[in-house]
């Protein structure tokens, strides 16, 4: 079945610092792929999303592109601010009548 | 309102106790899930609803919970007998018919058991 991996955290950056959260994923065919965030004391929010090969999706500086080759959906920020410290899901669903399956979530905390 | 609701916001329970936590998922979301979210811990499936079909059950840490949803609408999570681990955050999510959409998630119910 579908599964998903993301890198252990957590991740402390200082603040301007470029962040990758690594995601990879097992399903067979084209699952859509998504980054739901979790700030603190909040509920889960979708972040970005990509729905075939080689789409990028991008959100308030963040980015992810899909790669179908290397099954990958890394999370990339140029420079990350202090707001941004929260915990990071990486999610995929293979169909519509598939259940959404959830990455481990990586905690991010930016430091000023 | 447009989002998933979820009552109640916070629960306390004695442990021994019953509680039935609700969700109202977004009209016309076919998909409707439910989690469990430890205090700094990631999410824990417990059940999924879609459509019509029979629910996947999969998640459930026990026979002491049990959900049920009427048509595509409201979902009730039941726990039967609480006990201290499973005091938690309980986050119920809809998902609309396409697998390009996104999955909207409640506020949760954090649930104490005393």
């Amino acid at each position: 079945g579908n599964s998903v991996t993301q890198m252990e955290g957590p991740v402390t950056l200082s603040e301007e610092a470029f962040l990758t959260i690594n995601c990879t994923y097992t399903a067979t065919g084209y699952p859509s792929l998504f980054w739901y965030v979790q700030y603190p004391g909040e509920g889960l929010q979708l972040l970005l999303k990509a729905t075939k090969a080689d789409d990028k999706g991008s959100n308030k500086g963040f980015e992810a592109t899909y790669r179908k080759e290397t099954t990958s959906f890394h999370l990339e920020k140029g420079s990350v601010q202090v707001s941004d410290s929260a915990v990071y899901f990486c999610a995929t669903l293979k169909t519509s009548y598939d259940k959404v399956i959830f990455g481990p979530g990586t905690s991010l905390s930016v430091i000023p | 309102g447009a989002g998933v609701s979820q009552s109640p916001s916070n629960k306390v329970t004695e442990k021994g106790k019953d509680v039935e936590l609700r969700c109202d998922p977004i009209s016309g979301h076919t998909a409707l899930y439910w989690y469990r979210q430890r205090l700094g811990q990631g999410l824990e499936f417990l059940i999924y609803f879609q459509g019509n079909s029979a629910p996947d059950k999969s998640g459930l840490p026990s026979d002491r919970f049990s959900a049920e949803r009427t048509g595509e609408s409201v979902s009730t999570l039941t726990i039967q007998r609480t006990q201290q681990e499973d005091s938690a955050v309980y986050l119920c999510a809809s998902r609309g018919q396409l697998s390009y959409n996104e999955q909207f998630f409640g506020p949760g119910t954090r649930l104490t058991v005393l």
